[in-house]
């Protein structure tokens, strides 16, 4: 599986769209990135995934660049109960769950 | 609603016992795996299992057992051997296959050994 890096901590504004970066730089055609999300003494909760497009659901937008070696996971309105650690994963899609959750980002939004 | 149960939520135990942990999914999904959570850290995979009496070892499996006995249950034992037992534990479910990667967690167990 692709290594991602991801900064340790970010701070947003309650109201503002928080921008969270990964990169992936020796990411595989086959493999995915998936976002998940983990609230404190809570199971992680996954967001988003994508291949090449950007992807967008109802909790957040996944902007993947075109050479595909970082991704930017887009929460449109930070609210209060978006402060978690953001997981940055990338794993081929067919694979099992195996996934390998790194320390991800502290996202703390302030009111 | 559908989800994963897991039980207790917190659990003490002293040293030298054994101690079992429930994980229980309604939502039909195949595979099963148990994560261990230490502080400020991401997640290991302990074990994981994807079909009924199979189940193979994960990064840190030594001192932990499963079973996998039927579709909707994966409990797992912590045992006496596993060194540094106090952590949290996350159980997870998915389907199999194309779709697998996207897991449905538990609410955690918090084992404190004593």
């Amino acid at each position: 599986d692709a290594k991602t890096t991801q900064p340790p901590s970010m701070d947003c504004a309650e109201g503002r769209a928080a921008n969270l970066p990964c990169n992936h730089s020796t990411i595989s055609g086959n493999e995915y990135v998936y976002w998940y999300r983990q609230i404190h003494s809570q199971g992680p909760q996954y967001i988003i995934h994508g291949l090449k497009n950007n992807e967008t659901n109802e909790m957040a937008s996944l902007i993947i660049t075109e050479d595909r070696k970082s991704s930017t996971l887009i929460l449109p309105h930070a609210t209060l109960r978006d402060t978690a650690v953001y997981y940055c994963i990338v794993r081929v899609s067919d694979s099992w769950g195996k996934l390998q959750f790194g320390a991800g980002t502290q996202v703390v939004v302030t009111p | 609603d559908g989800g994963i149960t897991q039980s207790p939520k917190y659990l003490f135990r002293k040293e030298g016992q054994n101690v079992t942990l429930s994980c229980e999914q309604n939502l039909n999904h195949d595979a099963m795996y148990w994560y261990r959570q230490d502080p400020g850290q991401g997640l290991r995979l302990i074990y994981y299992s994807q079909i009924v009496n199979d189940f193979q070892k994960g990064d840190i499996a030594e001192g932990y057992s499963v079973s996998r006995e039927k579709k909707e249950s994966f409990p797992l034992t912590v045992t006496s051997a596993q060194k540094n037992p106090t952590a949290f534990y996350l159980c997870a479910s998915s389907i199999r296959g194309n779709g697998a990667n996207v897991l449905t967690f538990g609410a955690g167990s918090r084992l404190t050994v004593l």
